[in-house]
């Protein structure tokens, strides 16, 4: 079945201009995550939603950060008047059931790669 | 000091090799992950696991929870096997993995 899908695949935009990134999970899976990951630096978490609960936004950089996910599904990450620093790959990853069950495995998504010039 | 440690940060092999990447944390956890990362970007899950050993085709994954360390072993190491290797934990009580920076592996013909 289809994985993880996310777009766009690149993105490019000027400091301070809005971006929005979308992420389509496993249909089915309950949990989504999003992560991001700079140049030379390790995978770092964003935010997590699990079913219908309030989302985990603990690890958003910034307020300039805001994410949703509609109807259990698709989640859409939003970085307001962006930043150089904001340039990296974003990665979305969905699970059956998320956080403290050690049962389920996350899948990944290809990641957009955003560029803030 | 990361919560999240591996080693080495680059390693290389020739085909054929044994390969062993080595990930220390030093938070209480209820399991840890090892995922691939190609040179395209694309991230795959590879073991997740909380405690023992899990073995899939060539790759083998220990833990010891007591000495909070984990490996990933590859046998008969091919260049298809060339990726970033990262290790994450998911600390208790929280549904936030911390990752560790990844071991580049490249292993040439």
């Amino acid at each position: 079945g289809a994985g993880v899908s996310q777009s766009p695949s690149n993105k490019v935009t000027e400091k301070g201009k809005d971006v929005e990134l979308r992420c389509d999970p496993i249909s089915g899976h309950t949990a989504l995550y999003w992560y991001r990951q700079s140049l030379g630096q390790g995978l770092e978490f964003l935010i997590y939603f699990q079913g219908n609960s309030a989302p985990d936004k603990s690890g958003l950089p910034s307020d300039r950060f805001s994410a949703e996910r509609t109807g259990g599904s698709v989640s859409t990450l939003t970085i307001q008047r962006t930043q150089q620093e904001d340039s990296a790959v974003y990665l979305c990853a969905s699970s059956p059931q998320g956080g403290t069950s050690v049962l389920y495995e996350q899948y990944f998504g290809p990641g957009t790669r955003l560029t803030v010039t | 000091k990361n919560e999240v440690e591996q080693s080495p940060q680059n390693l290389t092999a020739q085909e054929g090799e044994f390969i062993t990447i080595n990930c220390s944390y030093s938070v209480g956890i209820s399991a840890l992950h090892w995922l691939q990362q190609h040179p395209g970007g694309g991230i795959v899950s590879l073991f997740m696991l909380s405690s023992g050993k899990k073995k899939h085709g060539r790759l083998i994954a220990t833990i010891n929870i007591q000495e909070k360390h984990s490996s990933l072993h590859i046998t008969a190491s091919h260049p298809r096997d060339s990726a970033v290797y990262i290790c994450a934990v998911l600390p208790y009580n929280t549904d936030k993995l911390i990752f560790g920076t990844g071991t580049r592996l490249q292993v040439f013909p």
